[in-house]
C-alpha cells in the first residue's frame, strides 16, 4: 500500500497570509491526525478526524481547523499566520480511532 | 494535563551496546504506547506497540511495559550506527483521547 502523502512538502509564506495543507490517508484507513513539531514543544496534537467528523481537538487557538472529505483526505488551514507558526506539520493516519497511527513525510511551514 | 516524559539526551552508546531509552507517563489510565523512531529531517517511523505489562520483542528492539510504575522502556540490542536518531514514546488513552507524545531522545551511536 502506498503510504500516507502529504503536500505541499515545503511552504514559504509571510505573517497575516493563510495556508492550506493537504493529507491523503494510507488507502481504507478512516482517521487522520494532525501534528505540529517545533524543536522546542516537540510534536503537538491538533487535531483529529474520523469519518468527516472532528473527534478531538488539541489545545491550538481557532486560527488553526481541519476537515476531513468522504473519501477520508484531510486538510489543515491556518489562517492569518504568525512567525511562532514556522514548524513542521505532519499529519497521519489509522484504520480507526484506537489504532496504530502512520506518519506522512509532512509540510515544512516557513513563515517569514 | 497528560504528559509523557524523556530524557532528551543525547544518549550515547557505542557501536554493538545496548541502548536503553525510556519514558514517565502521568495518565494512569493509559491503554496504548508506542515507539517512534524519527531521523533528522525526517518524519516519525513506527518501531513498535505495546498494551499489556511486560516485554515485547521485534528482531533487536524489546519493549518493556510497567502500568503500575507508568513507565515503558525501549532496548535496541547491537545498537548500529544507523539507530542514530530521535526516539518518540506516544501514549494513549481509552475512548477518544489522543495520542501523546513525549519529547523524544536522541539517541547517538559511535562507531
Amino acid at each position: 500500500k502506498a503510504g500516507v502523502t502529504q503536500t505541499p512538502r515545503y511552504l514559504i509564506k509571510t505573517r497575516g497570509q493563510q495556508v492550506t495543507l493537504s493529507c491523503s490517508p494510507i488507502s481504507g484507513h478512516r482517521s487522520v491526525s494532525w501534528y505540529q513539531q517545533t524543536p522546542g514543544q516537540g510534536l503537538q496534537f491538533l487535531f483529529e478526524y474520523f469519518s468527516e467528523t472532528q473527534r478531538n481537538k488539541g489545545n491550538f487557538p481557532g486560527r488553526f481547523s481541519g476537515r476531513q472529505f468522504s473519501n477520508s483526505r484531510s486538510e489543515m488551514n491556518v489562517s492569518t499566520l504568525e512567525l511562532g507558526d514556522s514548524a513542521l506539520y505532519l499529519c497521519a493516519s489509522s484504520p480507526d480511532i484506537q489504532e496504530t497511527q502512520y506518519f506522512g513525510p509532512g509540510t515544512r511551514l516557513l513563515v517569514l | 494535563q497528560k504528559e509523557v516524559e524523556q530524557n532528551s539526551g543525547p544518549l550515547s552508546v557505542p557501536e554493538g551496546a545496548i541502548a536503553s531509552l525510556n519514558c514517565t507517563y502521568s495518565d494512569r489510565v493509559s491503554q496504548s504506547f508506542f515507539w517512534y523512531r524519527q531521523y533528522s529531517g525526517k518524519s516519525p517511523e513506527l518501531i513498535m506497540s505495546i498494551y499489556s505489562n511486560g516485554d515485547k520483542e521485534d528482531g533487536r528492539f524489546t519493549a518493556q511495559l510497567n502500568k503500575a510504575s507508568q513507565y515503558v522502556s525501549l532496548l535496541i540490542r547491537d545498537s548500529q550506527p544507523s539507530d542514530s536518531a530521535t526516539y518518540l514514546c506516544a501514549v494513549k488513552g481509552p475512548g477518544n483521547t489522543p495520542l501523546v507524545f513525549g519529547k523524544g531522545t536522541r539517541l547517538s551511536v559511535i562507531a
